[in-house]
């Protein structure tokens, strides 16, 4: 059970364009999503926590009109990183949650290279 | 803001014998600690949990304990394999189910 699934795994593209990225919740209802940013060798920096039905609230630091996220659902969030520059270029990784106080589950998260 | 500190960065253990590593927090209210592998060009995977009602946890290989009072928890994996090698982390809860992550520890099994 729990599973969350992210697609693509991968992509690349040039500079100037914009990327949507999926998150969907397989087995379980997600109130909440989660996106996260990590670099080589690094940590998971958190972007932004997203309520189904609701507006993302975004981590200091983040812009918000450059990553556009949606919780339409609650099985499904979405990422799309827009007008996408070289320094965008990074490992996204989804996380979900049933609830307040329930575990996050991961997705395998999605490789963005922008030439 | 709050941190979590964890140690070791990198472990190497002949496979068979015991790993350890060891996460300290600072918010006295959190209230729930998960563990995460991390394979190559994954996401992470929940291993184990802990919630602060409880000491100690263990699903086979794999046991967690948590000193509140001391505000650090720390996982132990026996008798380990080489399919262990992995990156874990810690976390803890804070409000609104946002989690705060450890650095990171970079385990290798030798066989």
């Amino acid at each position: 059970g729990a599973v969350v699934s992210q697609h693509p795994s991968w992509v690349i593209c040039k500079s100037g364009t914009s990327v949507k990225i999926e998150c969907r919740s397989l087995d379980f209802q997600a109130t909440t999503m989660f996106w996260y940013r990590q670099f080589p060798k690094q940590s998971l920096m958190l972007m932004a926590t997203s309520n189904e039905g609701s507006k993302a609230t975004y981590e200091q630091g983040v812009e918000k009109d450059k990553f556009l996220i949606n919780h339409a659902s609650l099985t499904l969030s979405t990422l799309t990183v827009t007008s996408a520059h070289p320094e965008d270029s990074s490992f996204y990784i989804c996380s979900a949650s049933s609830g307040t106080n329930q575990p996050q589950h991961f997705g395998d998260g999605t490789r963005l290279s922008i030439l | 803001g709050e941190n979590v500190e964890q140690h070791p960065s990198t472990l190497s253990v002949q496979e068979g014998d015991s790993a350890v590593i060891k996460c300290t927090y600072s918010d006295s209210a959190s209230n729930y600690f998960p563990w995460y592998k991390q394979e190559l060009g994954k996401g992470p995977q929940l291993i184990i949990d802990i919630r602060s009602n409880v000491g100690e946890k263990k699903d086979q290989r794999i046991a967690v304990t948590l000193n509140k009072t001391a505000k650090h928890f720390s996982l132990h994996i026996t008798e380990t394999q080489p399919e262990d090698s992995a990156v874990y982390f810690c976390a803890e809860q804070e409000y609104g189910n946002k989690l705060v992550f450890g650095a990171g520890t970079i385990l290798r099994v030798k066989s």
